[in-house]
Order: C-alpha cells, then sequence, then structure tokens
C-alpha cells in the first residue's frame, strides 16, 4: 500500500537559518513526489514536484527538495527561512502504476520560523 | 490563485441534513478530485472524475456522491450528515493528459460544520 511519513509534527527554527522538513514515501511502483504548502484559512498551494531526472528539485518560494531512492525520502528544505514560511507543509506521492493519479498525504508538518 | 474554484466557502447545516459543494476546475483541465481534511484523518482522496466520468474512488462514505457536468464543473453531494462528517473539503483539478505527471491544483475548500 501506498503510504507518506512526515516524522515530525513541527519544526521550529529562527530565521535565516536553513529549514528542513522531513517526509519518506512507501509505493509498489516509481514514486512522483510533492510538496505543497497550507496557510491559515486557505487552500493547499504546490510548492514542487519530482517525476523523474535530476534528484534536486527547485520550486517556488526559494525551496527545493531532495529525491532519495535508496532512503524512500524526499526531504524539502531551504537555505535561509523566512518568518512567512510559517505554514503547514505537507508531501504526498502518487504511484507511477495507479491509474486514478490520486495523491496520498503525509500528515503534515508545522513549520515555525521565529524573528 | 491556483484558478479552481470552490462555494461556498463555510456551510453550516444540521445533523441529518443534505448539502452540495461544488468545484470549477481551471480553465483545460479535464480531471477534478476531491478530498477530505480533518483533524483525526488527515487529507484523504475520496473521488476522481475526468471529462464527466468516474475513474476512482477512495475512502467515501455511501451517504456521499458526486458528479461531473459537460462544462466540466463538479459537485460533491453530502447527505444524512453527521457530527463527523465536520471537515474542509477540497476540490483539486488537473489536465490528465501526461500520465500522471500532471501537478494537482487546489481550490480554496469548503468548511462544513454540522451541528
Amino acid at each position: 500500500a501506498q503510504s507518506v511519513a512526515q516524522p515530525e509534527d513541527q519544526v521550529n527554527v529562527a530565521e535565516g537559518n536553513p529549514l528542513t522538513v522531513k517526509c519518506t514515501y512507501s509505493v509498489s511502483g516509481n514514486p512522483y513526489l510533492f510538496w505543497y504548502v497550507q496557510y491559515p484559512n486557505r487552500g493547499l498551494q504546490f510548492l514542487l514536484k519530482y517525476i523523474t531526472g535530476d534528484n534536486l528539485v527547485k520550486g517556488s518560494y526559494g525551496f527545493e527538495a531532495e529525491f532519495n531512492k535508496s532512503q524512500t525520502s524526499f526531504h524539502l528544505k531551504k537555505p535561509s527561512a523566512l518568518v512567512s514560511d510559517s505554514a503547514l507543509y505537507f508531501c504526498a506521492v502518487r504511484d507511477m502504476r495507479d491509474s486514478s493519479y490520486k495523491l496520498i498525504f503525509g500528515s503534515g508538518t508545522r513549520l515555525l520560523v521565529r524573528p | 490563485d491556483s484558478g479552481v474554484t470552490q462555494t461556498p466557502k463555510h456551510l453550516i447545516t444540521a445533523t441529518g441534513q443534505r448539502v452540495t459543494l461544488r468545484c470549477s476546475p481551471r480553465s483545460g483541465d479535464l480531471s477534478v478530485y476531491w478530498y477530505q481534511q480533518s483533524l483525526d484523518q488527515g487529507l484523504q482522496f475520496l473521488i476522481q472524475y475526468y471529462n464527466g466520468e468516474e475513474r476512482a474512488k477512495g475512502n467515501i462514505l455511501e451517504r456521499f456522491s458526486a458528479q461531473q457536468f459537460p462544462d466540466l464543473h463538479s459537485e460533491l453531494n453530502l447527505s444524512s450528515l453527521e457530527l463527523g462528517d465536520s471537515a474542509l473539503y477540497f476540490c483539486a483539478s488537473s489536465v490528465e493528459g501526461h500520465r500522471g505527471r500532471d501537478t494537482q491544483y487546489f481550490g480554496p475548500g469548503t468548511r462544513l460544520t454540522v451541528l
């Protein structure tokens, strides 16, 4: 069965410091991987995705993620955090062999960037 | 703004009632997905429609149903509502022309409160 794990409920980081939000996945076939961000009272906004190719994916707002097949991980990173990055972050996976193309989401990680 | 619109933004109703949530996908997108976000279950896939036809079902209750109309907008019908149905309901859309590589873009959601 497909699954996504976000092991940290919350990540705290000081503004200007690098941040990492962790994600590991489990699928039968090859994965498509996504990161979304949710601000309070807003919908999910797409940040970036890994489909194939370069393991380092660059996305919106300075975020990037690294796909690691051996560790089945897709951690979200940013070199220098902003207070405005504080939000709820979701990792999602889609199994290439699933014809429905539905997304399986992790439980979410709340990022708190302190000034 | 993702280009996906959902109405209404908020809905308050009583147990046993029936409600309809509406979603308009991004221009050109043929596929519509419905997801439910609740505190205890997280983000869960409910159902997918592609160009008017049901493609996949997830953890959708029998009391819930959906359809996609010729103009591609979709409606999610929730009946015999229970307190536990209170949640944020998201619609997402994608082109679905690239074998699952497409990004799903989410609407702002409809917050349903069942009293």
